[in-house]
């Protein structure tokens, strides 16, 4: 049982590139999330999604779009990439307990 | 707008003694809190889940309280070990614009001194 798996665990991106971070959970979970996390801020939710074909934004989505096709998948699409996206990304899904994926590191330079 | 605070941010404790986590929330209308916690580098692994009908759940040493009435709750960890340090967040699911929003406070860093 895989859980929530994220893809890539690393990467640097140039100003004005584009990028999407994959996410996939295994346990049927209706809710799925995308939160940033940064030094002394916490997690901030991105956008959210409570079944396929259906996704809302979060606290904040400027910059980033999702979709939901399927209920394992969640992808979160990051449309001209600016520094102020450099960050730690979290997916996680849910249905009481949430479960967390290991995280995407991403450096835009 | 819900918000989660944690008190304190940094804790630094010698080992076996008992300590205790603050979190706090503003709205009282949550579907459940639950307790997380965070290793440098990593992800986050949900450690307790209390749903809001609950005062109280326990695994192991650890046991989280919750008063929804006045917005609190406690993670109360005895005899501390230094495996325990690591980062300690609180979360709160609860319902807005129609569905479930999962917030979270920014965390208290626990560090258990051998």
């Amino acid at each position: 049982n895989a859980g929530v798996t994220q893809t890539p665990k690393f990467r640097i991106l140039k100003i004005g590139q584009s990028m999407t971070l994959q996410c996939t959970q295994d346990m049927n979970h209706n809710y799925m999330y995308w939160y940033r996390q940064d030094p002394g801020m916490g997690l901030k939710l991105i956008y959210y999604s409570v079944g396929a074909g259906i996704t809302d934004k979060g606290e904040v989505p400027n910059g980033y779009n999702v979709s939901r096709s399927t209920t394992e998948d969640f992808p979160l699409r990051l449309e001209l990439a600016a520094p102020s996206q450099t960050s730690v990304y979290f997916c996680a899904s849910s249905y009481d307990r949430a479960f967390f994926g290991q995280g995407t590191r991403l450096t835009v330079v | 707008k819900q918000e989660v605070t944690q008190i304190p941010a940094a804790l630094s404790v010698p080992e076996g003694e008992n300590l205790v986590l603050n979190c706090s929330f503003t709205d009282s209308a949550i579907y459940n809190l639950q307790w997380f916690r965070q290793d440098p580098g990593k992800g986050l692994t949900s450690l307790l889940l209390i749903q809001s009908s609950q005062r109280e759940q326990t695994s192991g040493r650890l046991n989280a309280s919750l008063d929804k009435s006045s917005g609190r709750s406690t993670l109360y960890i005895a005899a501390s070990q230094p495996g325990d340090s690591a980062t300690y967040l609180c979360a709160v699911s609860y319902s807005g614009a129609g569905s479930y929003q999962l917030t979270f406070g920014k965390g208290t860093k626990l560090s258990v001194i051998p």
